[in-house]
């Protein structure tokens, strides 16, 4: 099956610079990579995705960029603030019943 | 549209106690999953269903049972719980599988001692 790993497990940045979470997959028929935050206590929620036609998404300060032949892909945080402060996941699918996540990386930002 | 709703929110278990926990969604989403999430380990897949009347295994089914007697609900079942199930459990639902994002339910913090 899948194999997802996300690198790096923790990451502290300044508040304004940005951070950047990896993620590489194991499947090549893999097809659509959401990326989800989870903040302290609370629920996972979807906050960008995106599908092997596409290299580049971009939603205001947050894009994912994928790179099939790698099969690896990004999300990008630029001008972080305190409430970007989370979990992040990363999962991966070729269209199936079900996803493969990432361990997580816990994104904190220092004021 | 409550989305996602689990019960209970929290629970205290001894060892050898059974539960249910219990997972509503209101979005007449077909696929429906429980996982656990535990620290440094991710998100992993217990059981999940296609639709109403199916239950299929994920990555870590032993010690778990399920049933969908209704679109709407998705129970996951502890027979004989034990420390290693201590953990918190989400469940989520999706309209098309893993073709679309999950919405999650708040999840359920569940210790066993």
């Amino acid at each position: 099956g899948e194999n997802v790993e996300q690198h790096p497990s923790t990451l502290s940045v300044q508040e304004g610079d940005s951070a950047v979470i990896k993620c590489t997959y194991s499947d090549s028929a893999s097809n659509y990579f959401p990326w989800y935050k989870q903040e302290l206590g609370k629920r996972p929620q979807l906050i960008i995705d995106i599908r092997s036609n596409v290299g580049e998404k971009k939603d205001q300060r947050i894009a994912v960029t994928l790179n099939k032949t790698a099969k690896h892909f990004s999300l990008h945080i630029t001008e972080t603030q305190p409430e970007d402060s989370a979990v992040y996941f990363c999962a991966a699918s070729r269209g199936g019943n079900q996803f493969y996540f990432g361990t997580g990386t816990s994104l904190t930002v220092i004021p | 549209n409550a989305g996602v709703t689990q019960t209970p929110k929290f629970r205290v278990l001894k060892t050898g106690q059974s539960m249910t926990l219990l997972c509503a969604q209101d979005m007449n989403h077909e696929y429906m999953y429980w996982y656990r999430q535990d620290p440094g380990m991710g998100l992993r897949l217990i059981h999940y269903s296609v639709g109403e009347g199916t239950t299929a295994k994920g990555e870590v089914p032993d010690g778990y049972n399920v049933s969908r007697l209704k679109k709407q609900n998705f129970l996951l079942g502890l027979e004989s719980a034990a420390p290693s199930q201590t953990s918190v459990y989400f469940c989520a639902s999706s309209y098309a599988g893993a073709n679309y994002g999950y919405t999650f339910g708040s999840g359920t913090r569940l210790t066993v001692v």
